[in-house]
């Protein structure tokens, strides 16, 4: 089955606890990114990755950290937490191409107190 | 910018079909107009995409207006499990991979 897997699901931290949220595809998509949503504010691109070591900001890059070592993986590397954080994440994949539907994950809510 | 606009939210009866509008005025000729929606507790799923001809697959039918400026999206028979957020997209910058979420429409059905 085509999916995109997020682990965890729940997470509760403290602030300044290092963090990675894992995403991983099984459809040899090269396009990954990772939102963040909340309420009032929809979602928000965070960094996107092209292809292997091919990454860039979205909107709102700052406090995160990605990386692409391998096609199927896009881990989202929180090195400080604050409570700001706190969020819904989602991560997604897409075939490189135009007008290509994108796969979500089924999302991973953070909690930093 | 990636902008589209959409009314926050429309009401629908079960089994009525349903018309959710999105402007879209300053869309380039090579952009894709994507439709995702959000069900309650989950992540975004994708429903339509077009780029100047009408669409349909089995979830839905995409109009397209004639100077691409906006789009509807067409839910022939509402279910109730149709409740969702409607997202009218068009992708933006030269990564395709980039999709930049509007508030969306809240889509409610009644039984």
């Amino acid at each position: 089955e085509a999916q995109v897997t997020q682990n965890p699901r729940y997470l509760i931290t403290v602030t300044g606890k290092k963090l990675t949220v894992t995403c991983s595809q099984n459809m040899n998509h090269e396009y990954m990114s990772w939102y963040r949503q909340d309420p009032g504010l929809g979602l928000r691109q965070i960094y996107y990755s092209m292809n292997v070591e091919v990454t860039d900001k979205g909107d709102v890059p700052e406090g995160y950290k990605v990386s692409r070592k391998e096609k199927r993986n896009f881990p989202l590397i929180l090195e400080s937490p604050s409570p700001n954080q706190t969020s819904l994440y989602f991560c997604a994949s897409t075939r490189a191409g135009r007008g290509n539907e994108q796969f979500f994950g089924p999302g991973t809510r953070l909690t930093v107190l | 910018d990636a902008k589209t606009t959409q009314p926050n939210s429309m009401e629908s009866n079960e089994e009525e079909p349903v018309h959710l509008p999105c402007n879209h005025s300053t869309i380039s000729g090579t952009d894709y107009i994507h439709w995702y929606r959000q069900l309650p507790s989950q992540g975004p799923e994708y429903v339509i995409h077009g780029l100047t001809s009408n669409v349909n697959n089995r979830m839905a039918s995409l109009a397209i207006a004639e100077d691409r400026k906006s789009s509807t999206l067409i839910l022939h028979r509402a279910t109730l499990r149709d409740a969702a957020v409607y997202y009218c997209i068009r992708p933006g910058g030269t990564s395709y991979g980039k999709l930049t979420f509007g508030q969306g429409t809240i889509l409610t059905v009644h039984p």
